[in-house]
């Protein structure tokens, strides 16, 4: 069984500063990593696709870097806003079935 | 273009009954999946649909069920309610089908609540 976690669950930080995510995923039969943002009383968004090794995505303030070797994501967001407190979601596209494996997700706070 | 619609938004139904939830995928996908999230789980994996086929199947006991229409449309039931049913349903759609790479372009939801 694809099991895939995220850290920390839970983040609260001050406007302005830097933060960054961390999801874990098996290395084998890996297809994707996705990242999504889930607003409040809104849909999941996607935010990046990665395929590749060493992938390193950019959109905006937000970013994230791939490493299917070791198995781990990193989403990194600089001088959060409020407007960013969202839960943060990757998902693993791998295996012989197709289907996406989510994550817990991350829940950010970002205080004004 | 449009983007992905599901009705109703919320249910409150007792258990026993048995529920419909429908899915309009953005204009032009053909993929539909589905997912449940309840308090602490993550999006759980129901079912994916492609060219009116059940492609994948989650690990839910067989009163969740589904079917996709000719317009790609999704409905998915759930017979004889439980409390644990209770949750909010994720639709997402993507255009060639290829879930594991394409991006998943996800619908607001339906919350059921079962009493």
């Amino acid at each position: 069984i694809l099991n895939v976690e995220q850290s920390p669950q839970s983040l609260h930080v001050q406007e302005g500063d830097s933060t960054n995510f961390t999801c874990s995923f098996p290395s084998s039969n890996f297809y994707a990593l996705h990242w999504y943002r889930w607003e409040t009383a809104k849909s999941p968004e996607a935010l990046f696709v990665m395929t590749l090794n060493g992938d390193e995505k950019k959109k905006g303030r937000i970013s994230a870097t791939l490493n299917t070797k070791e198995g781990y994501s990193y989403l990194y967001i600089k001088g959060s806003q409020p407007e960013d407190s969202a839960t943060y979601l990757c998902a693993l596209g791998g295996g012989a079935t197709n289907k996406l494996i989510f994550g817990t997700g991350t829940l950010l706070a970002v205080q004004p | 273009k449009a983007g992905v619609t599901q009705t109703p938004r919320y249910l409150i139904k007792t258990r026993g009954q048995q529920v419909t939830l429908s899915c309009s995928p953005i204009s032009g996908h053909r993929s539909v999946s589905w997912y449940q999230q309840t308090p602490g789980q993550g999006l759980q994996f129901l079912f994916e649909y492609f060219s009116e086929t059940q492609r994948n199947k989650g690990n839910f006991p067989g009163r969740f069920s589904g079917r996709q229409f000719s317009n790609s449309r999704s409905e998915m039931n759930v017979s004889t309610l439980e409390l644990g049913d209770s949750a909010l349903y994720l639709c997402a759609s993507s255009t060639e089908g290829r879930v594991q790479i394409e991006t998943q372009y996800f619908g607001p939801g339906t919350r059921l609540l079962v009493l």
